[in-house]
């Protein structure tokens, strides 16, 4: 099994729908869980952080996270052609060791 | 406050040689990791540096190595090099301690192609 999985997708919405994004992940001492975007030539950029069960929104963006399940989402809200790129999980325990998922490739249809 | 900072930015080098990559963290942050990204393999973690000692690191041979120094700045050296190790390298800081320092951000990578 692997420690985080993701659907590679691409994953295609439509302009203005939502945008739901599925992780989980293998190592039940993960305490802190990322969410970076990642454009096609450029490097990961953090988007959200989540650290404790339930929902958490920033914007666009819902990071929810259900730790019994090992699940964490991003949903994004009323996508825009500008979302269109990877999204990579990274759920981190204690361990200070660094494990992302592969990614799922978004793509917004204008 | 600046970003994270890779030098070079690009690299072209010859199977056996060696080379050395560098990475200036964000000002105040103390930890400095290392990952790999491949179009197969995706993200995959080297190690961390944290106050000048590796605090973990990944599944990948001794060929891979790094240090840091005691401003934070660190290097990694890959030795020997193969066509396999043509990839991007990145590097990302944070501050280094529990749950929410775990932050990391990115730099802009360093493009290796080994030919």
């Amino acid at each position: 099994q692997k420690e985080v999985e993701q659907n590679s997708g691409p994953l295609s919405v439509p302009e203005g729908a939502i945008a739901s994004l599925n992780c989980t992940y293998s190592d039940r001492v993960s305490q802190s869980f990322f969410w970076y975007r990642q454009y096609s030539g450029k490097s990961p950029e953090l988007i959200m952080s989540i650290y404790s069960n339930g929902d958490k929104e920033d914007g666009r963006f819902t990071a929810q996270l259900n730790k019994a399940s090992q699940y964490v989402s991003l949903l994004i809200r009323d996508s825009q052609p500008s979302d269109s790129a990877t999204y990579l999980c990274a759920p981190t325990g204690g361990t200070y060791k660094y494990i992302f998922g592969t990614g799922t490739r978004l793509k917004v249809l204008a | 406050k600046a970003g994270v900072t890779q030098t070079p930015r690009y690299l072209i080098k010859t199977r056996g040689q060696q080379v050395t990559l560098s990475c200036s963290p964000i000002s105040g942050h103390r930890s400095v990791s290392w990952y790999q990204q491949t179009p197969g393999q995706g993200l995959q973690f080297l190690f961390e540096y944290f106050s000048e000692t590796q605090r973990n690191k990944g599944n990948f041979p001794g060929r891979f190595s790094g240090r840091q120094f005691s401003n934070s700045r660190s290097e990694m050296n890959v030795s020997t090099l193969e066509l396999g190790d043509s990839a991007l390298y990145l590097c990302a800081s944070s501050m280094g301690g529990w749950a929410s320092t775990y932050e990391q951000y990115f730099g802009p990578g360093t493009r290796l192609t080994v030919t």
